[in-house]
Order: C-alpha cells, then structure tokens, then sequence
C-alpha cells in the first residue's frame, strides 16, 4: 500500500513567489495536517482537514492556506514567500481527525527561498 | 512558555548502554501522548504511544507522570540503529511536537 506521498520533493523559490504543495493521504485515511519544521527544531502544526473542512489553524500568517479535495488529497499554499519559509513541509495522515489518532507522515516537501 | 519542551540532547551513549530523557508539557488537560523518531533529513515516524500506566516496546520503556507533567523515554541495551532525534508530541486541540532529543549510539 502507497503510504502519504507529497510533491515536489524539493523545490526553490524566490522572496515573493507562491508556492503549492501536494499530499495524497493513505488510503482510507480522512485527515491530512500540514507541518513546517525548519532545521532544529520540532514540526510547527499549521493546519488540520477532515472531510474537506478545516478542523485547526496553527499560529501562521494567512500568507498560509491550504484545502482538502473530495478524495482526500490536499494542497498547502504560501503566498508572498519570505526567506523565513525555508523549512521542511510535512504532510500527515490519520484515519479521523481526533488529536488520539497516529499521524503518518510523507517524506516532506524542502522548500528553499532565496 | 513552550507547550512541548525538551532536552536537546545530544546524548552520546556506547552500544549497550542505557539511555533515558524527559519532555515536559504545559497543558495539563493534554490526553494524549506519543514518542516519535525521526533520522536525519528524514520524516517523523511513531514510534510508541505513551499510556497512563507506562508501556514498554522491546527495549524501549515510555512513562507518564501526570501531576508533574512529564513523559519519559528510556532506551536499554542501545544499538547503533537506535541512534535519532527523539520527538515528544502531546495531543491538546492538535499535535504539538517537542524539538527533539538527539540520541547518538556510538560503537
């Protein structure tokens, strides 16, 4: 079974570009997070989606949105890239959307803006 | 304050050794709680969830302390595969993740 994929793997930007990231969620699973981790530190939540609805926002700009499609996929977008956004964007999983569900994570999407 | 914190590490054992660190949390009504490990450059992977009354996987040993809101991870009998960044995560309305704790297994 495929597990969470997300593209691109890598990319780069430049300061005020857009950029859309992409998760496909383990089959069956309903819930997709979206977690910025930038070098040393641990994942940043920035949101949750279940059935197509937003179910939790973390502390990030609106320059940050995302959205959950009728199969489950998700995109995050960022708009007005700033050099600060140079992390590591991890996608997650989970059969429902309940804090007690294991979170399964992609490989993550490593935006670098210059 | 920070909701997850904890000892950055690096703790640098010899293989066979035995290894243990704590995460504190702030949210007291949190329910939930997990050890996750992560290699370098690599995703998040679970690795145990924590329960009420302390769980143990193999030689990993994970323990709760709810008054002082604390959990713990112990490693016994190290190997150099077990050398990682150790994540807390604790389950308030979302996941939040400590910033790890690096564990290097050296031979």
């Amino acid at each position: 079974d495929a597990g969470v994929t997300q593209s691109p793997t890598h990319l780069i930007k430049t300061r005020g570009q857009h950029v859309t990231l992409r998760c496909s969620p383990i089959s069956g699973h309903k819930s997709v997070s979206w977690y910025q981790q930038v070098l040393g530190q641990g994942p940043q939540f920035i949101f949750q989606y279940y059935e197509k609805e937003e179910r939790g926002r973390g502390n990030f700009p609106d320059r940050f949105s995302a959205r959950q499609f009728p199969n489950y996929s998700s995109e995050l977008n960022v708009n007005a890239l700033l050099l600060g956004d140079s992390a590591l964007y991890l996608c997650a999983s989970s059969l429902q959307h309940s804090g007690a569900n294991v979170l399964t994570f992609g490989a993550g999407s490593r935006l670098t803006v210059l | 304050r920070k909701e997850v914190e904890q000892d950055p590490g690096p703790f640098n054992v010899p293989e066979g050794a035995t290894v243990a660190f704590n995460c504190t949390y702030s949210n007291s009504a949190s329910q939930s709680f997990f050890w996750y490990r992560q290699d370098c450059r690599k995703e998040p992977k679970l690795l145990m969830s924590v329960y009420s009354s302390g769980n143990e996987d193999g030689r990993f040993t994970a323990q709760l302390n709810r008054a002082s809101q604390y959990i713990s991870l112990l490693i016994r009998d190290s190997k150099l595969s077990d050398s990682a960044t150790y994540l807390c995560v604790v389950n308030d309305y979302k996941l939040s993740f400590g910033a790890g704790t690096t564990v290097t297994v050296r031979a």
